[in-house]
């Protein structure tokens, strides 16, 4: 298995500019996480999904961050208009049996 | 609301001796998961150890063991014969049981170790 297969691995923008971080999820998983790490306020969830219904996004900052599931094997968060405080780290984790496994993560510049 | 503290923010070690990291949680759930995660420089999450809170038995994965103290609320992560590959940011976490669908990973900060040759 390849595991959780993030794109794009970096992303610089501009302020204002819209962002869309991809995921695909390990086949057979019915749970995936997206989750914030940032130096100030280390790792955080920020929505998840089982089996593509989006159960908590409590952790979505404000109306400019949406996640989407349309089936099984993908997912995206979308940020628009970006803002350079939400220049972070972005992980997708895909989850089974009580275990998460993380993705490689998407390093998000927005200058 | 769960949340996990790590109290040691960086600890260091030398080639081939044993080191312990710290971990205490908050909960009121009776039945939940507590993991252990390693993030290299690569900034990869890698998953060491996982630890079912009904069951008594401690953990082991080779060269990881954990020790679950429930009624203290602690989960120290113990490696030994440690490696410089093992230099990484350690993450302890928390999931609540949910049945057969998967809940969210609360974490602790995180406790920086470097391995020292």
């Amino acid at each position: 298995d390849a595991g959780v297969i993030q794109s794009p691995r970096h992303e610089v923008t501009e302020m204002g500019q819209e962002v869309t971080l991809r995921c695909k999820p390990i086949s057979g998983h019915n749970s995936l996480f997206w989750y914030r790490q940032t130096m100030m306020r280390g790792l955080e969830l920020l929505i998840y999904f089982n089996n593509n219904v989006p159960i908590d996004d409590s952790g979505m900052p404000e109306d400019r961050f949406s996640a989407k599931m349309p089936n099984a094997s993908f997912s995206t968060l979308k940020i628009q208009p970006s803002e350079p405080r939400d220049s972070a780290v972005y992980f997708c984790a895909s989850g089974a049996d009580n275990e998460q496994f993380f993705g490689p993560g998407t390093r998000l510049t927005v200058l | 609301a769960q949340t996990v503290t790590q109290s040691q923010p960086e600890m260091s070690v030398q080639e081939a001796e044993t080191v312990t990291l710290s971990c205490t949680y908050d909960t009121s759930e009776s039945n939940y998961y507590l993991f252990w995660y390693k993030q290299p420089p690569s900034r990869q999450m890698i998953l060491v150890i996982r630890q079912e809170a009904y069951k008594q038995q401690n953990a082991t994965e080779n060269r990881f063991s954990v020790n679950f103290q429930k009624a203290a609320k602690s989960f120290s992560l113990k490696i030994s014969d440690s490696q410089l590959g093992d230099t990484a940011m350690y993450f302890c976490a928390f999931m609540k049981h949910s049945g057969g669908s998967n809940y969210k990973l609360t974490f602790g900060k995180g406790t920086l170790l470097t391995v020292n040759p």
